[in-house]
């Protein structure tokens, strides 16, 4: 049991390029989310799936899409990169329930230069 | 939009001594959970409260959820090294589905 993976680990970008930056879990969760994490800044969350197929904003969508084909994976697109996005991208998962636990990947740390 | 706001942001301290971290918000939340995290990983989930007045041990880490669910609290009694990391707290709102409003966190260090 895996929990959540994210790849890569680490990635430069340039402005104006793309990238998509991956992550699974084999835990069978319905719910996925991606945030940032910026230092002293919390974590933002950029986009949620509530199951394959349902995807929708957070507080944080702008130069960011997704999509959720599977339940397994939740793949996050970054279009035109630019500096702003450089920070530390985290996935999470969650089987909902009463209480909403989130267990997290191990994060991709991306710069834009 | 739900603010949680933790204090003190950085706290340094002596290798035995006890500490307490705070987490407040104007907004009500269905559960509150804490995590750490350590440089370089993702947050591990360590408690989550859920019932107003609620208290969890695990271990020397004291929680506690206020009386009202806007407020929490971690009590780390004689504290060691290893308890070192970025403690974060973050609520769930009455769905939940649509993800944490997490606080900024507490850099915690435990000088040896």
């Amino acid at each position: 049991n895996a929990g959540v993976t994210q790849t890569p680990k680490f990635r430069i970008l340039k402005i104006g390029q793309s990238m998509t930056l991956q992550c699974a879990q084999d835990m069978n969760h319905n719910y996925m989310y991606w945030y940032r994490q910026d230092p002293g800044m919390g974590l933002k969350l950029i986009y949620y799936s509530v199951g394959a197929g349902i995807t929708d904003k957070g507080e944080v969508p702008n130069g960011y899409n997704v999509s959720r084909s599977t339940t397994e994976d939740f793949p996050l697109r970054l279009e035109l990169a630019a500096p702003s996005q450089t920070s530390v991208y985290f996935c999470a998962s969650s089987y909902g329930g009463a209480n909403w636990e989130q267990y997290f990947g191990p994060g991709t740390r991306l710069t834009v230069t | 939009t739900q603010l949680l706001e933790q204090s003190p942001q950085f706290l340094s301290i002596q290798e035995g001594e006890n500490l307490t971290v705070y987490c407040n918000s104007s907004s009500v939340f269905s559960s509150l959970q804490w995590y750490r995290q350590e440089p370089g990983e993702g947050p591990v989930l360590l408690v989550t409260v859920v019932t107003g007045g609620e208290v969890k041990k695990l271990k020397r880490l004291t929680f506690q959820f206020g009386d009202a669910r806007k407020d929490s609290s971690l009590h780390i009694t004689a504290a060691q090294p290893g308890d070192t990391g970025l403690y974060l707290c973050a609520g769930a709102g009455g769905g939940g589905a649509d993800g944490l409003t997490f606080g900024k966190g507490t850099h915690l260090i435990i000088q040896p």
